[in-house]
């Protein structure tokens, strides 16, 4: 059973353009989270999914920052008009339908956005 | 709101050391906790969880309870291996609320 995947792994984008960061999944999960980690920080939640719904985009910026997870194919957390301060570790994370003994989340290997 | 402080890092310990690395929380419910290591250039792994209070999680030698009276849980392990090298977070969630609230995470190096 193959882990959460992203990609790219790494993604270099100048100020002013749109960086798009994908991730599918472990098999059988329909729930998707996004986090941030900003250097020698902790992550911080930004967004959970479930196909095709945004459930919880509470900590999603207001501006330029946007997520979905269609019903075929990858989630998607895009950036609009990047500055230097979205340069990050971002995470994507997933669990199964069902929880048991408590919320337990698979992170993939991260997508690390360096705004030039 | 729901919190969690993790000890200053970095630690820096020799190879059988004894470890602990202290974990707090605060919430409004009654959370599960968690502890996940992140190896360089990788994502997060779940190394072990508790969800109620009393219970013990263990995984590779690395063991934590969750102490409800203290509001805590404290990552420990007996002798540390150069491999234990990494950077540990502690975690909670709250029942429904589907989403992690991390600590800031310590830098973790052990030296042969």
């Amino acid at each position: 059973n193959a882990g959460v995947m992203q990609n790219p792994r790494h993604l270099v984008r100048r100020r002013g353009q749109e960086a798009r960061l994908r991730c599918s999944p472990m098999k059988g999960h329909s729930h998707v989270y996004w986090y941030r980690q900003l250097p020698e920080e902790g992550l911080k939640f930004m967004v959970y999914l479930q196909k095709e719904n945004i459930i919880d985009e509470s900590g999603m910026p207001k501006e330029r920052f946007s997520a979905e997870f269609p019903k075929e194919g990858p989630s998607i957390l895009r950036i609009q008009q990047v500055v230097r301060g979205d340069s990050a570790a971002y995470f994507c994370a997933s669990s199964p339908t069902e929880h048991h003994g408590g919320l337990e989340m698979y992170f993939g290997p991260g997508t690390r956005l360096t705004v030039t | 709101g729901d919190s969690v402080t993790q000890m200053e890092g970095p630690v820096t310990l020799s190879e059988e050391a004894f470890l602990t690395i202290n974990c707090t929380y605060t919430a409004t419910g009654y959370p599960s906790l968690f502890w996940y290591v992140q190896y360089p250039g990788e994502g997060l792994q779940l190394l072990l969880k508790a969800t109620k209070a009393d219970d013990k999680g263990s995984n590779k030698g690395f063991e934590a309870t969750y102490r409800k009276e203290t509001t805590s849980f404290h990552l420990e392990k007996g002798s540390v291996q150069v491999s234990d090298s990494a950077v540990y977070f502690c975690a909670l969630s709250i029942q429904g609320a589907q989403k992690l609230v991390f600590g800031q995470g310590t830098r973790l190096t052990i030296n042969p």
